[in-house]
Protein backbone atom coordinates (compact mmCIF):
# COMPACT_ATOMS: atom_id res chain seq x y z
CA UNK A 1 0.00 0.00 0.00
CA UNK A 2 1.30 3.26 -0.86
CA UNK A 3 2.66 5.37 1.67
CA UNK A 4 1.00 9.07 1.99
CA UNK A 5 2.61 12.01 3.04
CA UNK A 6 0.41 15.54 4.22
CA UNK A 7 0.66 18.45 6.18
CA UNK A 8 0.11 17.90 9.83
CA UNK A 9 -1.56 20.93 10.44
CA UNK A 10 -3.32 24.01 8.31
CA UNK A 11 -5.22 27.50 9.45
CA UNK A 12 -7.92 28.91 7.54
CA UNK A 13 -10.58 31.34 8.02
CA UNK A 14 -14.11 31.24 7.09
CA UNK A 15 -15.16 31.67 3.33
CA UNK A 16 -11.62 30.95 1.95
CA UNK A 17 -10.77 28.23 -0.21
CA UNK A 18 -8.28 25.39 1.46
CA UNK A 19 -6.01 23.29 -0.85
CA UNK A 20 -4.84 20.21 1.21
CA UNK A 21 -1.75 18.18 -0.83
CA UNK A 22 -1.35 14.70 -0.34
CA UNK A 23 2.26 13.13 -1.69
CA UNK A 24 1.75 9.75 -2.63
CA UNK A 25 4.92 8.74 -4.87
CA UNK A 26 4.73 5.01 -4.98
CA UNK A 27 0.91 4.95 -6.25
CA UNK A 28 0.74 1.93 -7.63
CA UNK A 29 -1.66 1.78 -10.73
CA UNK A 30 -4.42 0.45 -9.22
CA UNK A 31 -4.86 2.36 -6.75
CA UNK A 32 -7.27 4.81 -5.91
CA UNK A 33 -7.21 8.25 -4.28
CA UNK A 34 -9.86 9.04 -1.06
CA UNK A 35 -9.54 11.32 1.31
CA UNK A 36 -12.03 10.81 4.46
CA UNK A 37 -12.86 13.80 6.98
CA UNK A 38 -12.85 13.17 10.69
CA UNK A 39 -14.98 15.17 13.64
CA UNK A 40 -13.86 14.74 17.56
CA UNK A 41 -15.72 11.51 19.00
CA UNK A 42 -17.09 10.24 15.22
CA UNK A 43 -15.85 8.16 12.88
CA UNK A 44 -14.61 8.99 9.66
CA UNK A 45 -16.38 9.81 6.98
CA UNK A 46 -15.71 9.36 3.20
CA UNK A 47 -15.65 12.42 1.25
CA UNK A 48 -14.28 12.22 -2.41
CA UNK A 49 -12.32 9.42 -4.69
CA UNK A 50 -10.65 9.74 -7.66
CA UNK A 51 -8.35 7.67 -9.93
CA UNK A 52 -6.91 10.86 -12.29
CA UNK A 53 -7.46 14.31 -13.40
CA UNK A 54 -10.36 16.00 -11.43
CA UNK A 55 -13.27 15.02 -9.48
CA UNK A 56 -16.06 16.97 -8.01
CA UNK A 57 -19.20 16.47 -5.86
CA UNK A 58 -21.11 18.46 -3.53
CA UNK A 59 -18.57 18.80 -1.06
CA UNK A 60 -15.11 18.83 -2.45
CA UNK A 61 -13.23 19.03 -5.91
CA UNK A 62 -10.30 16.61 -5.94
CA UNK A 63 -7.17 17.09 -8.19
CA UNK A 64 -5.14 14.59 -9.62
CA UNK A 65 -1.74 15.21 -11.81
CA UNK A 66 -1.14 13.07 -14.54
CA UNK A 67 2.14 11.24 -12.35
CA UNK A 68 -0.65 10.92 -10.02
CA UNK A 69 2.10 11.01 -7.16
CA UNK A 70 -0.34 13.24 -5.79
CA UNK A 71 -3.58 14.73 -4.91
CA UNK A 72 -5.13 17.80 -4.06
CA UNK A 73 -8.13 18.16 -2.10
CA UNK A 74 -10.07 21.41 -2.09
CA UNK A 75 -12.55 22.68 0.07
CA UNK A 76 -14.82 25.90 -1.06
CA UNK A 77 -15.63 28.69 1.12
CA UNK A 78 -14.94 26.99 4.15
CA UNK A 79 -16.99 27.43 7.11
CA UNK A 80 -16.15 26.77 10.64
CA UNK A 81 -17.89 23.20 10.95
CA UNK A 82 -15.33 22.73 8.24
CA UNK A 83 -12.78 22.32 11.12
CA UNK A 84 -11.79 18.52 11.41
CA UNK A 85 -9.04 15.93 10.63
CA UNK A 86 -8.69 14.90 6.54
CA UNK A 87 -7.10 11.95 5.80
CA UNK A 88 -5.86 11.22 2.19
CA UNK A 89 -5.57 7.56 1.79
CA UNK A 90 -4.19 5.01 -1.43
CA UNK A 91 -5.06 1.94 -1.99
CA UNK A 92 -6.58 -0.58 -4.59
CA UNK A 93 -10.33 -1.75 -4.19
CA UNK A 94 -9.41 -5.26 -4.18
CA UNK A 95 -12.42 -7.06 -2.43
CA UNK A 96 -11.26 -6.51 1.11
CA UNK A 97 -9.91 -2.81 0.35
CA UNK A 98 -8.73 -2.48 3.88
CA UNK A 99 -7.96 1.54 4.33
CA UNK A 100 -4.70 2.57 5.75
CA UNK A 101 -5.26 5.89 7.53
CA UNK A 102 -1.99 7.96 8.49
CA UNK A 103 -2.05 10.77 10.76
CA UNK A 104 -4.15 13.43 8.30
CA UNK A 105 -4.14 16.93 8.14
CA UNK A 106 -5.47 18.96 11.33
CA UNK A 107 -7.66 21.68 9.59
CA UNK A 108 -8.77 24.66 11.82
CA UNK A 109 -10.79 27.56 10.07
CA UNK A 110 -10.91 30.53 12.20
CA UNK A 111 -14.18 33.36 12.10
CA UNK B 1 -25.95 9.05 11.06
CA UNK B 2 -24.15 7.15 9.02
CA UNK B 3 -26.28 4.05 10.12
CA UNK B 4 -23.08 1.96 11.55
CA UNK B 5 -24.46 1.44 15.26
CA UNK B 6 -21.52 1.02 18.09
CA UNK B 7 -22.34 0.16 21.74
CA UNK B 8 -21.15 0.90 24.42
CA UNK B 9 -20.10 4.38 23.77
CA UNK B 10 -17.82 4.72 26.53
CA UNK B 11 -16.74 2.36 28.42
CA UNK B 12 -14.46 2.78 31.14
CA UNK B 13 -12.88 -0.88 32.84
CA UNK B 14 -10.03 -1.75 35.43
CA UNK B 15 -6.98 -3.52 34.02
CA UNK B 16 -7.20 -7.03 33.97
CA UNK B 17 -11.36 -7.36 33.40
CA UNK B 18 -12.50 -8.07 30.01
CA UNK B 19 -14.77 -6.12 27.48
CA UNK B 20 -16.74 -6.77 24.68
CA UNK B 21 -17.55 -4.49 22.41
CA UNK B 22 -20.86 -4.66 19.68
CA UNK B 23 -21.01 -3.19 16.19
CA UNK B 24 -24.53 -3.26 13.97
CA UNK B 25 -23.42 -2.44 10.53
CA UNK B 26 -25.49 -1.47 7.70
CA UNK B 27 -27.83 -4.15 7.04
CA UNK B 28 -27.29 -4.67 3.20
CA UNK B 29 -23.37 -4.59 3.82
CA UNK B 30 -21.46 -7.90 3.79
CA UNK B 31 -17.92 -6.31 4.82
CA UNK B 32 -16.95 -5.71 8.28
CA UNK B 33 -14.33 -3.53 9.73
CA UNK B 34 -12.64 -3.17 13.13
CA UNK B 35 -10.20 -0.01 13.86
CA UNK B 36 -8.66 1.29 16.68
CA UNK B 37 -7.66 4.76 16.94
CA UNK B 38 -5.70 6.29 19.80
CA UNK B 39 -4.98 10.44 20.68
CA UNK B 40 -3.92 12.56 17.53
CA UNK B 41 -3.78 9.44 15.42
CA UNK B 42 -5.40 8.17 12.20
CA UNK B 43 -7.25 4.63 12.58
CA UNK B 44 -5.51 1.26 12.66
CA UNK B 45 -6.35 -1.22 10.49
CA UNK B 46 -7.89 -4.68 13.14
CA UNK B 47 -9.86 -7.09 11.39
CA UNK B 48 -11.93 -7.77 8.54
CA UNK B 49 -14.76 -10.04 7.72
CA UNK B 50 -16.81 -10.74 4.46
CA UNK B 51 -20.30 -11.82 5.40
CA UNK B 52 -19.14 -14.50 8.74
CA UNK B 53 -15.61 -15.17 8.04
CA UNK B 54 -12.81 -12.95 9.68
CA UNK B 55 -10.44 -12.81 6.10
CA UNK B 56 -8.07 -10.37 7.99
CA UNK B 57 -6.77 -9.69 11.03
CA UNK B 58 -3.68 -7.55 11.50
CA UNK B 59 -0.55 -8.54 14.12
CA UNK B 60 -1.72 -5.83 16.47
CA UNK B 61 -4.78 -8.32 16.99
CA UNK B 62 -2.63 -9.76 20.10
CA UNK B 63 -4.04 -13.27 21.26
CA UNK B 64 -6.24 -11.42 24.02
CA UNK B 65 -8.55 -9.87 21.40
CA UNK B 66 -10.71 -11.70 19.37
CA UNK B 67 -14.05 -10.73 16.85
CA UNK B 68 -16.34 -12.59 15.76
CA UNK B 69 -19.15 -12.08 13.15
CA UNK B 70 -21.70 -15.37 14.00
CA UNK B 71 -24.25 -14.84 11.75
CA UNK B 72 -23.01 -11.96 9.11
CA UNK B 73 -24.63 -9.65 10.54
CA UNK B 74 -23.51 -7.93 14.06
CA UNK B 75 -20.11 -7.72 15.08
CA UNK B 76 -18.49 -8.27 18.53
CA UNK B 77 -15.03 -7.02 19.54
CA UNK B 78 -13.72 -8.67 22.63
CA UNK B 79 -10.30 -7.52 24.65
CA UNK B 80 -9.38 -10.28 27.31
CA UNK B 81 -7.35 -9.19 30.35
CA UNK B 82 -7.27 -5.35 29.47
CA UNK B 83 -4.26 -3.36 29.72
CA UNK B 84 -3.80 0.18 30.27
CA UNK B 85 -2.49 0.58 26.48
CA UNK B 86 -5.72 -0.62 25.25
CA UNK B 87 -6.84 2.17 25.81
CA UNK B 88 -8.34 4.25 22.87
CA UNK B 89 -11.43 4.55 20.28
CA UNK B 90 -12.66 0.92 18.69
CA UNK B 91 -14.01 1.74 15.23
CA UNK B 92 -16.45 -0.21 13.44
CA UNK B 93 -16.96 0.38 9.37
CA UNK B 94 -18.83 -1.40 6.97
CA UNK B 95 -19.25 -1.74 3.08
CA UNK B 96 -21.72 -3.03 0.31
CA UNK B 97 -21.31 -6.08 -1.66
CA UNK B 98 -20.44 -4.55 -4.48
CA UNK B 99 -16.66 -3.85 -4.59
CA UNK B 100 -17.24 -0.98 -7.24
CA UNK B 101 -18.78 1.13 -4.06
CA UNK B 102 -15.55 2.60 -2.26
CA UNK B 103 -16.98 4.13 0.63
CA UNK B 104 -16.47 2.94 4.57
CA UNK B 105 -19.32 3.77 6.77
CA UNK B 106 -18.19 4.28 10.24
CA UNK B 107 -19.70 4.11 13.26
CA UNK B 108 -19.02 6.59 16.36
CA UNK B 109 -17.03 4.45 18.08
CA UNK B 110 -16.74 3.19 21.18
CA UNK B 111 -14.31 4.93 23.81
CA UNK B 112 -12.41 2.63 26.44
CA UNK B 113 -10.53 3.67 29.14
CA UNK B 114 -8.77 0.77 31.16
CA UNK B 115 -8.16 2.59 34.57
Amino acid sequence: LAKTTQPISMDSYEGQEVNITCSHNNIATNDYITWYQQFPSQGPRFIIQGYKTKVTNEVASLFIPADRKSSTLSLPRVSLSDTAVYYCLVGEMDSSYKLIFGSGTRLLVRP
Amino acid sequence: DTGVSQDPRHKITKRGQNVTFRCDPISEHNRLYWYRQTLGQGPEFLTYFQNEAQLEKSRLLSDRFSAERPKGSFSTLEIQRTEQGDSAMYLCASRARDTSNEKLFFGSGTQLSVL
